[in-house]
């Protein structure tokens, strides 16, 4: 069975300062997809950054990018120019096509003004 | 801007007591899965459907849970007889067989006493 490890529970960055959350995963698959969705107070489960497992090129979304290292199984996500509005649950989540999402336990970011 | 909605937002409800959740995917999705998010389990598949069929409800506790679809738009979840385990917030989210992402909805937050 697939599995997602978050081996942070909690993290915190400064302000306008770059912050790095690790995942890592575990399957025997070759064709997958791994997701970092945000969680704020709300509950509301909030897409942020995405990466197709046969890309080699690592995704960005504006502030947010990948590391996306398959051979190792580790799929870090880094923020730039933290915001107060970034704190919030994050999670890492992994999936094969037409399947359900298997989510990491989370990191809870907090952001330092 | 479609989007995912779920009724109702939270529930409070006595031990013994039926609860129904409803989920009413986006227009056009053809997958729903429920998930459930505790604090000692984290974000957990209970089941799942496409074209209304259930896929996989392995992680429903089948003596008090049931999942289903009477139609392309609604999905129901209930318990019967609820127990204070089941308090928990309860997300419902839709995709596509041919698309990697899946939309969430915003939870209902079920408190059992």
């Amino acid at each position: 069975a697939q599995t997602v490890t978050q081996s942070q529970p909690e993290m915190s960055v400064q302000e306008a300062e770059t912050v790095t959350l690790s995942c890592t995963y575990d399957t025997s698959e070759s064709d997958y997809y791994l997701f970092w969705y945000k969680q704020p107070p709300s509950r509301q489960m909030i897409l942020v950054i995405r990466q197709e497992a046969y890309k080699q090129q690592n995704a960005t979304e504006n502030r947010f990018s990948v590391n996306f290292q398959k051979a190792a199984k580790s799929f870090s996500l880094k923020i730039s120019d933290s915001q107060l509005g970034d704190a919030a649950m994050y999670f890492c989540a992994y999936r094969r096509r037409n399947t359900p999402l298997v989510f990491g336990k989370g990191t809870r970011l907090s952001v330092i003004a | 801007d479609a989007r995912v909605t779920q009724t109702p937002r939270h529930k409070v409800t006595e031990m013994g007591q039926e609860v129904t959740m409803r989920c009413q995917p986006i227009l056009g999705h053809n997958t729903v899965f429920w998930y459930r998010q505790t604090m000692m389990q984290g974000l957990e598949l209970l089941a799942y459907f496409r074209n209304r069929a259930p896929l996989d409800d392995s992680g429903m506790p089948k003596d008090r849970f049931s999942a289903e679809m009477p139609d392309a738009t609604l999905a129901t979840l209930k318990i019967q007889p609820s127990e204070p385990r089941d308090s928990a917030v309860y997300f419902c989210a839709s995709g596509t067989g041919s698309s990697y992402e899946q939309y969430f909805g915003p939870g209902t937050r079920l408190t059992v006493t």
